[in-house]
Formats: C-alpha cells, sequence, structure tokens
C-alpha cells in the first residue's frame, strides 16, 4: 500500500523559470492539502484541494502560485517566474476525510532550489 | 498569523538519557500535535491531545496538553540513535480549523 507520492524529489531552476511538483495521495484519499517549509521553520499550509475543487487557498502567495487536483492523474502545484525566496521544500498530504488534521498523511516532500 | 514558540531549538545528547521539549503560545488551542521529520522525509503524527491537562502515550514517547490551553510537552525516555529527527509541535486554533500551526521544530540528535 504505497504511501503519499512526491516528485520530483529535488528540483533545480534558475530564475524566472516554471517549478511542477507532483503529488499523488494514498489510494482511497481525495483530499490533498500543500505546505512550505524554509530552512529551519516549521511548515506552513498553502492550499487544500479535493478532486477538481479548491477548497481553501488561504495560505498560497496571491501571484506566481497556482494548484490543481484534476480527476485524474497527481495534484500538481506550479510554481511561475521562481525567485530565490521560492527555494524550499514542498510537502503534501492527503487525507480520506475532508478538513482532516490527525489523518493528514505527508509525502516525503520535493526540494526546490533557485539558483 | 500564529506563532508557536518551540524550545529547545537543538539538543545534543547520549543514548538512553531522557529528553524534553516545549511549546508555547499566546493563543489558545483546541488541539495539540506533535510529529517527528526524519531527514529527507515528510512528518509523521506521533501524539494528538484533545483535551486541556491530558497526558498520552506512544511506547516511550509522552506528551501533555497544557492545562492553560496554550502549551505542550513532549517526552522521549531513554533515547536511541533512531530518536534522531526534527521534532514538531503544532496546534489547532478554536473553530473547527483543520490546518494545523506547526513550531520552528527541535532537532535532536542522540550519541550512541
Amino acid at each position: 500500500n504505497a504511501g503519499v507520492m512526491q516528485n520530483p524529489r529535488h528540483l533545480v531552476r534558475r530564475r524566472g523559470q516554471e517549478a511542477r511538483l507532483r503529488c499523488s495521495p494514498m489510494k482511497g484519499h481525495s483530499h490533498v492539502y500543500w505546505y512550505r517549509q524554509l530552512p529551519e521553520e516549521g511548515l506552513k499550509f498553502m492550499v487544500y484541494l479535493q478532486k477538481e475543487n479548491i477548497i481553501d487557498e488561504s495560505g498560497m502567495p496571491k501571484e506566481r502560485f497556482s494548484a490543481e487536483f484534476p480527476k485524474e492523474g497527481p495534484s500538481i502545484l506550479r510554481i511561475q517566474q521562481v525567485v530565490r525566496g521560492d527555494s524550499a521544500a514542498y510537502f503534501c498530504a492527503s487525507s480520506p476525510q475532508g478538513q482532516s488534521y490527525n489523518e493528514q498523511f505527508f509525502g516525503p516532500g520535493t526540494r526546490l532550489t533557485v539558483l | 498569523g500564529q506563532q508557536l514558540n518551540q524550545s529547545p531549538q537543538s539538543m545534543f545528547i547520549q543514548e538512553g538519557e531522557d529528553v524534553s521539549m516545549n511549546c508555547t503560545s499566546s493563543s489558545i488551542f483546541n488541539t495539540w500535535l506533535w510529529y517527528k521529520q526524519d531527514p529527507g522525509e515528510g512528518p509523521v503524527l506521533l501524539i494528538a491531545l484533545y483535551k486541556a491537562g491530558e497526558l498520552t502515550s506512544n511506547g516511550r514517547l509522552t506528551a501533555q496538553f497544557g492545562i492553560t490551553r496554550k502549551d505542550s510537552f513532549l517526552n522521549i525516555s531513554a533515547s536511541i540513535p533512531s530518536d534522531v529527527g526534527i521534532y514538531f509541535c503544532a496546534g489547532l486554533l478554536p473553530g473547527g480549523s483543520y490546518i494545523p500551526t506547526f513550531g520552528r521544530g527541535t532537532s535532536l540528535i542522540v550519541h550512541p
């Protein structure tokens, strides 16, 4: 029973390029949450999605960042025109029920480095 | 946004020692959560606390929900090398919040 999968595990981009981070939830989970972790910081919530719906994007920067969770395929976090400050670890979590905190299972993260 | 003060920032201990770390907040939380993050991995939930004063154990780990609802403690007894990692506290605000507010973490290194 595979856990939450994220790819790539490491991503290097130059300033101005686009970054696409993918998250496949655990089998049977239809709720996905994205978090960002800066060095030596805790995780900060970005966005919560169900299939084909954004439920809560209160933590998402207004510009350059977008997220989707299509009917088929993984959830995608997209960062356009990356800047050095976007360098961080991006984690996704999935849960079987909506608005769940104690059943959020985290993936291994994608470490984004912007040169 | 809400701030959780987690201390200590890092700990270097000998195998077999007990460990204690804590989290404080200026806000009241309804739920406290403790996670462990291994290097290069995502956090894993260790313990969840739901009531003020609650004391819960998970093997060698014991966590308490402070009586003021503004703090929580995690103790690890008889540490072993695989306890190495970063431990995060997180809290859920009243009002049905389902998104944890995380502390900055306590990095634990255990010397054999």
